[in-house]
This record gives C-alpha cells, structure tokens and sequence, in this order.
C-alpha cells in the first residue's frame, strides 16, 4: 500500500503563473488535508476535503487559492498569480475516517518557490 | 485560540546523550497529542500518538508524555544517535475540529558523533 503521494516534489514558477499541487491519498482514504509551512515555521492547516466536497477551508487564503477533491483522481490545490510570499512547503495528508482515534498519514510534501 | 510552543528552538547534543525535547499548549481541549519527526526536504513521520486519557506511549528509545491539565508534553529520547539527528514537530488535535492538527514551530535537533 503506497502511502500519500504528491506531485510534483518541487516546482518553481514565476509570479503571476498558476501553480497545481498534487495530492493521491493512501488505498482507501477518503479524508485528505492540505497544510502549508512557511520557512522556519510549523504547518498550519488549510483545507479539509472529502471525495467531491469542502469540508472545512477556513485556513485557505480568499483569494488565489482553491482546493478540489474529484470523484476520480488526486486532490489539487491550485494556486492562481502566484506571488514570493507563496513560496512554502505544502504538504497533504490522508485518513480513513475521521476523529479522535484517527491518524492521519502525511506525504513528501511539494516545496514550491516563486522567483 | 489555542497555540502550540516548543521549547527548545534548536539543540546540539554529544550522541549517547539522554534528551527531552519540550511542547506546551494552551487549550486543554484536545482529543489528542502526536509528535513527529521532519528530516530536511522531507514529509512528515508520525513516531507517537498519544490519547487525551492517556499519560504516555512508548516507541523503542521514545517516550512522551502528556499532562493535559497543564497543557504540556514532552519528547524522550534515549542514548541519542546521530541518525536521530531532524526536527521533531508536536501537533495537538482539538475538541471542537478534530481532524485538524495545530502544529508547534518544532525543535531542530543535531546528534554530534
């Protein structure tokens, strides 16, 4: 069983280009979370999906960004105009279900830098 | 709002030394506690997941406990090694959005050989 895959692992862009991050959860997962760390900063929480809906985003920005969760295929965050304070490590995570008794697995991460 | 601190920043120890590595949060109001470990350029691995009923868990040389009504837990690590040698980030998961996990800034950690 492969655990949380992201894609691409690194990806650079210019301001004001689109950035998509991909995020395939473990074998079974339905429950996938998007997280952002800016350097020398802890991940802080930013939208929560299950397959086809937002579940919680209150930690997405307003403007620029936006998470899906398709029927088939990854999860994608998609980050329009980019611009240098973007630039961060934005990891996801999967899990079966969710509650105080479930872990949740964490993939690579995709370091994304905007020049 | 809760905030989750971890103290120290950084820490150089010899390797063989015993450590504690420090995480404190303001709100009681958690289902649960875990720690993970960060190598450089890497994802994140959970090492240990303790239950708000619970006062510590044990993983070979880890142990970390919890002591909920004053917001604290702490990372023991045994006979360090220099592979030991990552940042190790503590997450609380609260009451009221139990699948989100608030992260401290993490203790960057360095074994000397």
């Amino acid at each position: 069983n492969a655990g949380v895959m992201q894609n691409p692992r690194h990806l650079v862009r210019r301001r004001g280009q689109e950035a998509r991050l991909r995020c395939s959860p473990m074998k079974g997962h339905s429950h996938v979370y998007w997280y952002r760390q800016l350097p020398e900063e802890g991940l802080k929480f930013m939208v929560y999906l299950q397959k086809e809906n937002i579940i919680d985003e209150s930690g997405m920005p307003k403007e620029r960004f936006s998470a899906e969760f398709p029927k088939e295929g990854p999860s994608i965050l998609r980050i329009q105009q980019v611009v240098r304070g973007d630039s961060a490590a934005y990891f996801c995570a999967s899990s079966p279900l969710t509650g105080r008794d479930t872990e949740a697995f964490f993939g690579q991460g995709t370091r994304l830098t905007v020049v | 709002k809760q905030e989750v601190t971890q103290i120290p920043a950084a820490l150089s120890v010899p390797e063989g030394e015993n450590l504690v590595l420090n995480c404190s949060f303001t709100d009681s109001a958690i289902y649960n506690l875990q720690w993970f470990r960060q190598d450089p350029g890497k994802g994140l691995t959970s090492l240990l997941l303790i239950q708000s009923s619970q006062r510590e868990q044990t993983s070979g040389r880890l142990n970390a406990s919890l002591d909920k009504s004053s917001g604290r837990s702490t990372l023991y690590i045994a006979a360090s090694q220099p592979g030991d040698s990552a940042t190790y980030l503590c997450a609380v998961n609260l009451m009221d959005s139990s699948y989100k996990l608030i992260f401290g800034s993490g203790t960057r950690l360095l074994v000397r050989p």
